[in-house]
């Protein structure tokens, strides 16, 4: 079946400390993946996505995420990270199709202590 | 711009209600919307597909008359859980998408609570 895995539950980092969250996606042939972002009390947020081309793909922020089609991974990462960056991180996939549907993952809680 | 509006943010209600969310895209138009369910500690789950004009296609596992759902418009969606019990209790969320391949954004979320 379809999914997405993401590993870290969790994550506690200090600042200028640098950021990877993993994350997996099953087989499935085409895949476009993104990764959301929701800050506490707000909506969803898209951080960037990747359809195709260069697998290293720069989002909004100062995020960046290198697709790996071998390992089946789209980790998210940041350099230095910073106190607001404390938000919750969804990795998702579309599959394809004309449906446009997407797959998330559990999530990651990222807390960036001052 | 992109904006999603969601409507209400939260709902508490007896049990044996039905109740209406509204999903709206203010800016744009969405010729897809989705609805999403979340439970706590987990990953949003996946309800329907919602296109413009036409019948809603359901996720396997989700009741069609129990979660009724209309896109009348290219900037409106509704949600109605009907004869809503204590299960039925959970976050809803919603978001829009102006077509294929578009990415999707996302309301503020629905907190539904049955008593």
């Amino acid at each position: 079946a379809q999914s997405v895995s993401q590993h870290n539950h969790h994550v506690i980092l200090s600042e200028a400390a640098s950021l990877e969250l993993g994350c997996n996606y099953s087989y499935g042939g085409t895949v476009n993946l993104f990764w959301y972002v929701q800050y506490p009390g707000q909506h969803l947020q898209l951080l960037l996505k990747y359809f195709s081309g260069d697998p290293l793909v720069k989002g909004i922020k100062g995020f960046e995420a290198e697709f790996i089609k071998s390992k089946f991974s789209f980790n998210l990462r940041k350099p230095s990270v910073q106190w607001s960056d404390t938000a919750e991180y969804f990795c998702a996939a579309d599959y394809g199709g004309a449906t446009n549907k997407l797959i998330f993952g559990t999530g990651t809680l990222l807390a960036v202590q001052p | 711009g992109a904006v999603v509006s969601q409507h209400p943010s939260r709902v508490i209600c007896k049990s044996g209600t039905s109740v209406k969310i509204e999903c709206r895209s203010l800016d744009f138009q969405a010729t897809t919307m989705f609805w999403y369910r979340q439970f706590p500690k987990q990953s949003l789950m996946l309800m329907a597909t919602s296109n413009e004009g036409s019948k809603a296609t359901y996720e396997q596992g989700v009741e069609k008359d129990k979660f009724l759902i209309n896109h009348a418009s290219l900037t409106l969606s509704t949600l109605t859980v009907t004869s809503a019990h204590p299960e039925d209790s959970s976050f809803y969320i919603c978001s829009a998408s102006r077509g294929v391949g578009q990415p999707q954004h996302f309301g503020d979320g629905t907190r539904l609570s049955i008593l």
